[in-house]
């Protein structure tokens, strides 16, 4: 089974809007991290935001927060007020374990944002 | 500060080759991974580093594939006998030892092998 699972391969976002970008995971680990990265046509991974599984509320940096629903499993990023330098690759992560283990990658959904 | 930074950025072999991927990461991290990532797909695991030695390396394909860091900072990612399903861009990340909650990502090696 897929451990992470992001079901929009591109979406086309109105500038000034509010989007949703999904994901889901699967883990039988108590302990485990979600992060979400950004990834411009330059190739660079850019952090944005992370939610630890015990952490009571959601994780919000700036336009940038995340809606966590731990018994759905579902850990999806909405990017508020979308700006044209929103357009690039978004990736889902997750860590499994308390540490500095691994990340687990999506295949990552392309947003464009429309002018 | 500097980033982690990834040597070279571009690499054109041939099959067969044997080619060597630099990584330095931020300074002061002990941790640090590499990931390969084919086009159209997220990055994939292949090893990761605690200090200097190799914590878990179950991402790396098969025996052709081999990583180092042997004093605890730079590593080097050994590709033998390259195959052109090696192309891909192989990234390094570090992570500093107080904070499981990012990876910092270098610039990536892009790797043909035609």
């Amino acid at each position: 089974a897929q451990k992470i699972t992001q079901t929009q391969p591109g979406m086309f976002v109105q500038e000034k809007e509010a989007v949703t970008l999904d994901c889901t995971y699967d883990t039988s680990d108590p302990s485990y991290g979600l992060f979400w990265y950004k990834q411009p046509s330059s190739g660079e991974m850019i952090f944005l935001i992370y939610q630890g599984s015990y952490d009571q509320q959601n994780a919000t940096e700036g336009r940038y927060s995340l809606n966590f629903q731990k018994a759905r499993k579902s850990a999806n990023l909405v990017i508020s007020a979308s700006q044209l330098g929103d357009s690039a690759m978004y990736f889902c992560a997750m860590r499994e374990g308390g540490g500095n283990e691994k990340l687990t990658f999506g295949t990552g959904t392309r947003l464009t944002i429309i002018p | 500060g500097a980033g982690v930074s990834q040597t070279p950025s571009n690499k054109v072999t041939e099959k067969g080759k044997y080619v060597e991927l630099r990584c330095d990461p931020i300074s002061g991290h002990t941790a640090l991974y590499w990931y390969r990532q084919s086009l159209g797909q997220g990055p994939e695991f292949l090893i990761y580093f605690q200090g200097t030695g190799a914590a878990d390396d179950s991402g790396l394909p098969n025996d052709r594939f081999f990583a180092v860091r042997p004093e605890g900072s730079v590593s080097t990612l050994k590709i033998q006998r390259t195959e052109r399903g090696d192309s891909a861009v192989y990234l390094c990340a570090s992570s500093p030892a107080q904070s499981y909650n990012e990876q910092f990502f270098g610039p990536g090696t892009r790797l043909t092998v035609l």
